[in-house]
């Protein structure tokens, strides 16, 4: 089975540009999150969908960030403009959540560096 | 805000030591979820071990241990005669049972560096 496929593995931008990243969960999978790793922070949850419906978003640094789960299949995280300060690694994870916490599978993560 | 706290930010041990990584946790929750993640230098982050508020017993998994204490809120990790492969950042992570807190929440991590 395949894991949690992100995209861009590597994004280099410059500020004021729109960054999107990508997740496919894994199939079957039915929670979604979004994790922002930095040195000085550490692992933040953004927000997290749970059957496509956004749960909890209160993780979202600002309105510049928005993150979207049209299907089970996808999920964008979008950050337009974008500032140096969001240069970060950006996990995505999932698992199933059936009234049971389970174990989260993440990604390799995206490497976004904004100039 | 119930946070996880990893004390320790670095740890350098040799090989063949054993070490153990602190985790204290604060609940509100009745039921709640305890867990350490691994994360080595090539950057995923791998699942360890998943601990149930009700199940206080300590877990063995090879050169792995976890001591659960309920009464100190800590669920501490600790690694038998080390090996350089285990330098990674060991992070602790809780998580409540249910509703909005049904979300992981990890602690800042200890970087783990076992000199040859």
């Amino acid at each position: 089975d395949a894991g949690v496929i992100q995209s861009p593995r590597h994004e280099v931008t410059e500020m004021g540009q729109e960054v999107t990243l990508r997740c496919k969960p894994i199939s079957g999978h039915n929670s979604l999150f979004w994790y922002r790793q930095t040195m000085m922070r550490g692992l933040e949850l953004l927000i997290y969908f749970n059957n496509n419906v956004p749960i909890d978003d209160s993780g979202m640094p600002e309105d510049r960030f928005s993150a979207k789960m049209p299907n089970a299949s996808f999920s964008t995280l979008k950050i337009q403009p974008s500032e140096p300060r969001d240069s970060a690694v950006y996990f995505c994870a999932s698992r199933i959540d059936r009234g049971q916490t389970g174990e989260l599978f993440f990604g390799e993560g995206s490497r976004l560096t904004v100039l | 805000a119930q946070k996880v706290t990893q004390a320790q930010t670095e740890i350098s041990v040799v090989e063949k030591e054993d070490v153990t990584l602190d985790c204290v946790y604060e609940t509100r929750d009745t039921t709640y979820y305890l867990f350490w993640y691994k994360q080595p230098p090539s950057g995923e982050l791998v699942f360890l071990i998943r601990r149930n508020s009700f199940d206080e017993q300590n877990e063995i998994s090879g050169r792995y241990s976890w001591n659960f204490q309920k009464s100190t809120s800590s669920f501490n990790f600790t690694i038998t005669a080390s090996q350089v492969v285990d330098s990674a950042v060991y992070f602790c992570a809780r998580e409540g049972y249910g509703g909005a807190t049904n979300k992981l929440i990890f602690g800042t991590g200890t970087l783990l560096a076992v000199q040859p």
